[in-house]
């Protein structure tokens, strides 16, 4: 199965507080997991991913944990900001000679309050 | 280096016309996808595209739905007969290539609208 679930499906959160969005997997031939951001009426933009060797990334606000033997990852966004209000994805990818085809979570609605 | 360039951004369409939607990848990139997105769910895969071939077309609704990206010009999607669920914002992603360092960029989108 080439299936990608995401939770929650909308997240509200104080400004300076942690958004975490969870998402687990079922095809252990992903090698690549990317997290994308999505603003209203634009399209998605890749914030931050990682490699399936690696068990957590950070890249500024931003951290990717990964259980490899859950076949679960999720994103932090530590001190969010009315600025990340925005439509967060996770996805999943095969990377190989057929492309690097993506799949993606149903996607997390984040709002940030003021 | 202009982005990813999708057009229209928006296009309305009735039962039963054509849709076409254009796509050109970002300057160097030769590997375009498209994906499909309805209202308050994630992307969907639809196609991938090298220069003048398909490549993987698992995602593309067996009837209706064809895609092309010729030698010289963008890459099009075209919906025949466009139906009130085609309604959706379609997205396209180049790359350079493909493989382990390869990201891919989206467009906009094309907002298609079924009246």
């Amino acid at each position: 199965q080439q299936q990608v679930k995401q939770s929650p499906q909308s997240l509200i959160v104080q400004k300076g507080g942690i958004s975490i969005i969870n998402c687990a997997y079922e095809n252990t031939a992903f090698d690549y997991f990317p997290w994308y951001q999505q603003f209203p009426g634009k399209g998605p933009a890749l914030l931050i991913a990682i490699r399936p060797d690696v068990s957590e990334k950070k890249e500024g606000r931003f951290t990717i944990s990964f259980n490899k033997s859950a076949k679960q990852f999720s994103l932090h966004i530590m001190d969010s900001q009315p600025g990340d209000s925005a439509t967060y994805f996770c996805a999943a990818e095969l990377r190989g000679a057929a492309g690097n085809k993506l799949t993606f979570g149903g996607g997390t609605r984040v709002l940030v309050k003021p | 280096n202009a982005g990813v360039m999708q057009n229209p951004r928006h296009l309305v369409r009735r039962r039963g016309q054509e849709a076409r939607l254009r796509c050109s990848p970002m300057k160097g990139h030769s590997h375009v996808y498209w994906y499909r997105q309805l209202p308050e769910e994630g992307l969907k895969f639809m196609v991938y595209l090298q220069k003048e071939n398909i490549i993987d077309e698992s995602g593309m609704p067996k009837e209706r739905f064809s895609a092309e990206f010729p030698k010289e010009g963008p890459s099009i999607l075209r919906i025949q007969q466009v139906v009130r669920g085609d309604s959706a914002a379609y997205f396209c992603a180049s790359s350079p290539t493909w493989g382990a360092e390869t990201e891919a960029f989206f467009g906009q989108g094309t907002r298609l609208t079924v009246v």
